[in-house]
């Protein structure tokens, strides 16, 4: 299996502009998370998916951002409109059971410049 | 609000000693943790785990320790290499709830040769 795939690596882009990152979790994983990564806060989780459906997204930090799980196998995270502050490296991780104790596997990840 | 916390960003060990890094987590539902390690442009890869059932699990040269009552765990790494240098990340989950893992914000390991 090719891991946690993730696109793209690294995004630059003005500040207003619309932002979209993307994550194809393991295959067979029905748990998706999106993380940021700051220097203050470590790895910050944003949202949580079980099978599709949103469970936690308490850490979405304002409504500029949005997630979607449309199905098994791709997810986005939005950020609309981008702000300076939003730079950062931006994680997608999968895990392959509910409800049990198991790791998670993370993406390479996406790092954020917003100029 | 931090409910994990590794309260020191950095560590310097010499290469064969070894390397203790440090963990507090505040919320007394956490009963499963476990320890990432990352490298430079990669994303974090799973290192070790412990159930709260357990007050050690040993793999190889890495330990980790958990203390309940104190809410403190712990990754011993013996002996040290330069190889192990990264970003250790501890992060926990409440098993009975909706299973989210929480980070702390990292500790940076260098082990020099």
């Amino acid at each position: 299996d090719a891991g946690v795939i993730q696109s793209p690596r690294h995004e630059v882009t003005e500040m207003g502009q619309e932002v979209t990152l993307r994550c194809k979790p393991i295959s067979g994983h029905n748990s998706l998370f999106w993380y940021r990564q700051t220097m203050m806060r470590g790895l910050e989780l944003l949202i949580y998916f079980n099978n599709n459906v949103p469970i936690d997204d308490s850490g979405m930090p304002e409504d500029r951002f949005s997630a979607k799980m449309p199905n098994a196998s791709f997810s986005t995270l939005k950020i609309q409109p981008s702000e300076p502050r939003d730079s950062a490296v931006y994680f997608c991780a999968s895990r392959p059971l509910q409800g049990t104790n198991t790791e998670a596997f993370f993406g390479q990840g996406t790092r954020l410049t917003v100029v | 609000d931090q409910q994990v916390k590794q309260n020191s960003p950095s560590l310097s060990v010499q290469e064969g000693r070894i390397s203790i890094l440090n963990c507090d987590y505040t919320n007394s539902m956490f009963d499963y943790f476990l320890w990432y390690k990352k490298y430079p442009a990669e994303g974090p890869t799973f290192l070790i785990s412990i159930s709260s059932i357990k007050d050690k699990n040993e793999d190889g040269r890495f330990t980790v320790f958990l203390n309940k009552s104190a809410k403190h765990l712990s990754l011993h790494i013996v002996p040290s290499q330069p190889g192990d240098s990264a970003v250790y990340f501890c992060a926990a989950s409440a098993t009975s709830g909706t299973y989210k893992y929480i980070f702390g914000t990292g500790t940076r390991l260098k082990v020099l040769a």
